[in-house]
C-alpha cells in the first residue's frame, strides 16, 4: 500500500526555519512530481511547491523567497524548509504525490498532514 | 495566478437530494492542445487530507462513486452530488493544475439538512 507520512517539529519559533520531511512507502520517489501544500487553520488549501525526483523544483511566487524543497532519493522522501516563519505559516502541512507530465499538480495520493504551530 | 472562487461557501442538503457546488476560475483552464481542462475536485472529511474525486473536469478517479460528477468547460465548474449520502459530509474544494502556481478554491462546505 501506498503511503506518505510527514514527520517534524510541531512547534516552532518565529523568525526561525521550518524544516519537514515527507516519507514515501510503497512507491518509488524516483518517479512522479512530489509537491507540499498547507493549510491554515479555517482556510483553504495553498501550494507551497514541487520537487520531481531528479531534483528540479518549482515554487509558488508567494513563497519563493523562504522555500527549499530538497530530495533523497536513496531514503525515498523528500523534505520541506521555510524560513523566517511568523504566525501566518501556523498551518497543517500535507505532502502530496503528483503525476507526470501535464498531471504534476493532480494529487492523487496525500499524506495525514502534521500541524505546524509559530510561536512567538 | 489563476483565482478559483466557489459557491456557495456552504450548503445543507436533505440526505438523498443533490448537491451542487460551482467552481469559476478568473482564467480559463481549457488547453487548446489537448482539449482537456485542467480541473480537478478534491473531498476533505474532518481531520483527513483531502481526497482526489474529480480530475479533468468529469473524470472520476479510481473508486469513487458514481453519485459524484463534475462538468463544465473553460471557466465555468460543477460538482454534483446526485443523492447525497451521510458519509458525503465533507468539505469540497476545486483546484487548477493548468498552470503554476497550481491553485484551489476556498473550499465548500456541505452538510446535512
Amino acid at each position: 500500500q501506498v503511503q506518505l507520512q510527514e514527520s517534524g517539529p510541531g512547534l516552532v519559533k518565529a523568525s526561525e526555519t521550518l524544516s519537514l520531511t515527507c516519507i514515501a512507502s510503497g512507491s518509488s520517489i524516483s518517479s512522479h512530481h512530489w509537491s507540499w501544500i498547507r493549510q491554515a487553520p479555517g482556510k483553504g488549501l495553498e501550494w507551497i511547491g514541487y520537487i520531481y525526483y531528479s531534483g528540479s523544483t518549482n515554487y509558488n511566487p508567494s513563497l519563493k523567497s523562504r522555500v527549499t524543497i530538497s530530495v533523497d532519493t536513496s531514503k525515498n522522501q523528500f523534505s520541506l524548509k521555510l524560513s523566517s516563519v511568523s504566525a501566518a505559516d501556523t498551518a497543517m502541512y500535507y505532502c502530496a504525490r503528483g503525476g507526470l507530465g501535464a498531471t504534476a499538480g493532480l494529487f492523487d495520493l496525500w499524506g495525514q498532514g502534521t500541524l505546524v504551530t509559530v510561536s512567538s | 495566478d489563476i483565482v478559483l472562487t466557489q459557491s456557495p461557501d456552504s450548503l445543507a442538503v436533505s440526505l438523498g437530494e443533490r448537491a451542487t457546488i460551482n467552481c469559476r476560475s478568473s482564467q480559463s483552464v481549457l488547453s487548446s492542445s489537448t482539449n482537456k481542462n485542467y480541473l480537478a475536485w478534491y473531498q476533505q472529511n474532518p481531520g483527513q487530507p483531502p481526497k482526489l474525486l474529480i480530475y479533468w473536469a468529469s473524470t472520476r478517479a479510481s473508486g469513487v462513486p458514481d453519485r459524484f460528477s463534475g462538468s463544465g468547460s473553460g471557466t465555468d465548474f460543477t460538482l454534483t452530488i446526485s443523492s447525497l449520502q451521510a458519509e458525503d459530509v465533507a468539505v469540497y474544494s476545486c483546484q487548477q493544475y493548468y498552470t503554476t502556481p497550481w491553485t484551489f478554491g476556498q473550499g465548500t462546505k456541505v452538510e446535512i439538512k
